[in-house]
């Protein structure tokens, strides 16, 4: 099946450490998009990448890194940089060209404790 | 500033009626607008969409409307089924230099009352 997985589904790790996000697509999709959820707001994005081997800052970039060696994996980096890591993590990707229908993974929420 | 706006955090609607979600936007480089179903710990699921060339956009129960002069669009569903009940965000999409970013507003709790 076609589609984007996030993985782990729940993540904690104690403040301080670093800690990367999984997300693969197999759809084929040349542009993907990390968000951030927390409750009473919305989606905010942190990086986005059209192509491999480029990317984009997002609004709330300040303490997280991401990468983009291959086309169908867009892993984030949360760092001790982050003030408030603890959320929602929310991967998304499109196809570039026709319509502008971006497609979600399941998300990661992560607890820093 | 939040250049997407849902000012309804919730809605309750009675089954076999009508639900109206609104959504107002702030940017008039906005070209494409969506609408998403969410879960709690889910990834919002895609339901419609419409090209700002449009004013109208029909699937099945769902129904998206947008007034580009008032920058307005809203969502009805009709007839409502408890199994509308999630969070809807509404969001918009804008070209730039560096690609498409994707604008969301903070989502309306839909409760379908059986």
């Amino acid at each position: 099946d076609g589609g984007i997985t996030q993985s782990p589904k729940y993540l904690f790790r104690k403040e301080g450490q670093n800690v990367t996000l999984s997300c693969e697509q197999n759809l084929n999709h040349d542009a993907m998009y990390w968000y951030r959820q927390d409750p009473g707001q919305g989606l905010r994005l942190i990086y986005y990448s059209q192509i491999v081997n480029d990317f984009q800052k997002g609004d709330i970039a300040e303490g997280y890194s991401v990468s983009r060696e291959k086309k169908e994996s867009f892993p984030l980096t949360v760092t001790s940089a982050q003030k408030n890591p603890t959320a929602f993590y929310l991967c998304a990707s499109r196809m570039t060209g026709g319509t502008d229908t971006q497609y979600f993974g399941p998300g990661t929420r992560l607890t820093v404790l | 500033d939040q250049q997407v706006k849902q000012n309804s955090p919730s809605l309750s609607v009675q089954e076999g009626r009508i639900s109206i979600l609104n959504c107002d936007y702030t940017n008039s480089m906005f070209d494409y607008f969506l609408w998403y179903k969410k879960y709690p710990a889910e990834g919002p699921t895609f339901l419609i969409s419409i090209s700002s060339i449009k004013d109208k956009n029909e699937d099945g129960r769902f129904t998206v409307f947008l007034n580009k002069s008032a920058k307005h669009l809203s969502l009805h569903i009709v007839p409502s089924q408890p199994g509308d009940s999630a969070v809807y965000f509404c969001a918009a999409s804008a070209h730039l230099n560096t690609g498409n970013q994707f604008y969301f507003g903070t989502g309306t709790s839909l409760t379908v009352i059986p």
